[in-house]
C-alpha cells in the first residue's frame, strides 16, 4: 500500500522566516511527487516532482526530490502570513493515476 | 484552463436524506475524475475514480451503495451521498483528470444534522 508522511504535522514561525516541509514516502512504480497548497478549500498546485536532484523554484517556494531516499522538501523562504495553509505532499504512482495524500503540514505564520 | 467546479458549495441536510454533489469540468473533458474525502484535521482520501461511461471504481471500505457516482459526459460526474448520516459529515472534493494533471474543484462541504 502505498504511503505518505509528511513532517512536521503542524508548524509556527515568525514572519520573514524560512520553513523546510518534509515529506517521505513509500509507493510502488513511483510517477512523480507533488506538493499542494490548501488554504481553506481545495487544493492548489505548487510543484510536480519526478527526477532525483533537481530544484523547483516559484518566487519564494522551492521544492526537490531525491527518489533513492524517498524523501523531498518544500522550502519557503521569507515567509508571509499569506503563507499560512496547510501544505499537502501527494504522491502518484505509474499504472494508474491516483493520488496518495499525506496529513500534511499545517504552517501557521505569524506578523 | 482546466477549471473544475463543483456544486453545492455546501449542503446541511437532515440524517436520512439523500444528497448529490456535482463535478464540472468548465473547459475541458475529463474521461476521468476522481473523488476525495477529507475529515477536519485529516489529509485528503480518495474515495473513488469515476470513469465516463463506465462503472465506478471504490477504494477498499467505502460502500459502493452508499456513495452512488455517476459520469454521464465527459464533463460531468456526480456523487450522490444516499441516507447521510452524521458520520458523513466532511468536505468532499473531486478533481479531473486532464493531460496526466488532476485539477481539483473547489469542494462541498457536507453537514448531516
Amino acid at each position: 500500500e502505498d504511503k505518505v508522511v509528511q513532517s512536521p504535522l503542524s508548524l509556527v514561525v515568525h514572519e520573514g522566516d524560512t520553513v523546510t516541509l518534509n515529506c517521505s514516502y513509500e509507493v510502488t512504480n513511483f510517477r512523480s511527487l507533488l506538493w499542494y497548497k490548501q488554504e481553506k478549500k481545495a487544493p492548489t498546485f505548487l510543484f510536480m516532482l519526478t527526477s532525483s536532484g533537481i530544484e523547483k523554484k516559484s518566487g519564494r517556494l522551492s521544492s526537490i526530490l531525491d527518489k533513492k531516499e524517498l524523501f523531498s522538501i518544500l522550502n519557503i523562504t521569507a515567509t508571509q502570513t499569506g503563507d499560512s495553509a496547510i501544505y499537502l505532499c501527494a504522491v502518484e504512482a505509474r499504472g494508474n493515476e491516483k493520488l496518495t495524500f499525506g496529513t500534511g503540514t499545517r504552517l501557521t505564520i505569524i506578523p | 484552463g482546466a477549471v473544475v467546479s463543483q456544486h453545492p458549495s455546501w449542503v446541511i441536510c437532515k440524517s436520512g436524506t439523500s444528497v448529490k454533489i456535482e463535478c464540472r469540468s468548465l473547459d475541458f473533458q475529463a474521461t476521468t475524475m476522481f473523488w476525495y474525502r477529507q475529515f477536519p484535521k485529516q489529509s485528503l482520501m480518495l474515495m473513488a475514480t469515476s470513469n465516463e461511461g463506465s462503472k465506478a471504481t471504490y477504494e477498499q471500505g467505502v460502500e459502493k451503495d452508499k456513495f452512488l457516482i455517476n459520469h454521464a459526459s465527459l464533463t460531468l460526474s456526480t456523487l450522490t451521498v444516499t441516507s447521510a448520516h452524521p458520520e458523513d459529515s466532511s468536505f468532499y472534493i473531486c478533481s479531473a483528470l486532464h493531460a496526466n494533471e488532476q485539477f481539483f474543484g473547489p469542494g462541498t462541504r457536507l453537514t448531516v444534522l
